[in-house]
């Protein structure tokens, strides 16, 4: 059973340029969230997809948008880079809704350098 | 929202020593999760404490969550080598986690 995988693993882009990270849930997950990771902080919420829609966004501005497909995978979309975006990207997914356990698996992340 | 602060930041310690992180906040917490990140590595869940008062133990670890719910401990018995890394505690809330800054565990061997 693959557990959560995420594309690329990394990534380098110069300021103003776009990128799409991808991720794809751990089998039987529906929920995707995505996290930013600063070096030497903890992860901070971007935002939570499920039935391919934002259900919760945490405090990023609109830069940062996203996607989820109807197999469950999802993209995180950044635009206009800024210096302060290099960081490490997580994924994580959930059980489905209703169930009683809030566990959440995290991918390897995609480490974004922005130059 | 739900803030948590976790202290130590960082934390050296001699291999067999004892450790111990702790997570606090102003509010009362609906449950608390911690997560182990190895260096280079991603969160992996460790346990999730929803009780009142309540008390985990994984081999060498212990997780606490206090009784009015407003902090909790991670306490990790004759460290060793292979527990190097940054302990996070995290708030579930409203569908997300809210994490602590980390206490970062380093081990002389």
């Amino acid at each position: 059973d693959a557990g959560v995988t995420q594309s690329p693993t990394h990534l380098i882009k110069t300021r103003g340029q776009q990128v799409t990270l991808r991720c794809s849930p751990k089998s039987g997950h529906d929920t995707v969230s995505w996290y930013q990771q600063a070096l030497g902080q903890g992860p901070q919420f971007i935002f939570q997809y499920y039935e391919e829609e934002e259900r919760q966004r945490g405090n990023f501005p609109d830069r940062f948008s996203g996607h989820q497909f109807p197999n469950y995978s999802s993209e995180l979309n950044v635009n206009a880079l800024l210096l302060g975006d290099s960081a490490l990207y997580l994924c994580a997914s959930s059980r489905p809704r209703g169930s009683s356990y809030n566990e959440q698996f995290f991918g390897p992340g995609t480490r974004l350098t922005v130059l | 929202g739900q803030q948590v602060m976790q202290i130590p930041q960082y934390q050296h310690v001699q291999e067999g020593e004892d450790f111990t992180t702790y997570c606090n906040s102003s509010t009362t917490l609906s449950n608390i999760q911690w997560y182990k990140q190895r260096p280079g590595g991603h969160p992996v869940f460790l346990i999730q404490l929803v009780k009142s008062g309540e008390v985990k133990k994984q081999k060498r670890l212990t997780f606490q969550f206090g009784e009015a719910k407003k902090n909790s401990s991670l306490h990790i018995t004759a460290t060793q080598t292979t527990d190097v890394g940054t302990y996070f505690c995290a708030v579930q809330g409203a569908q997300k986690l809210v994490f602590g800054q980390g206490t970062r565990l380093t081990i002389n061997p």
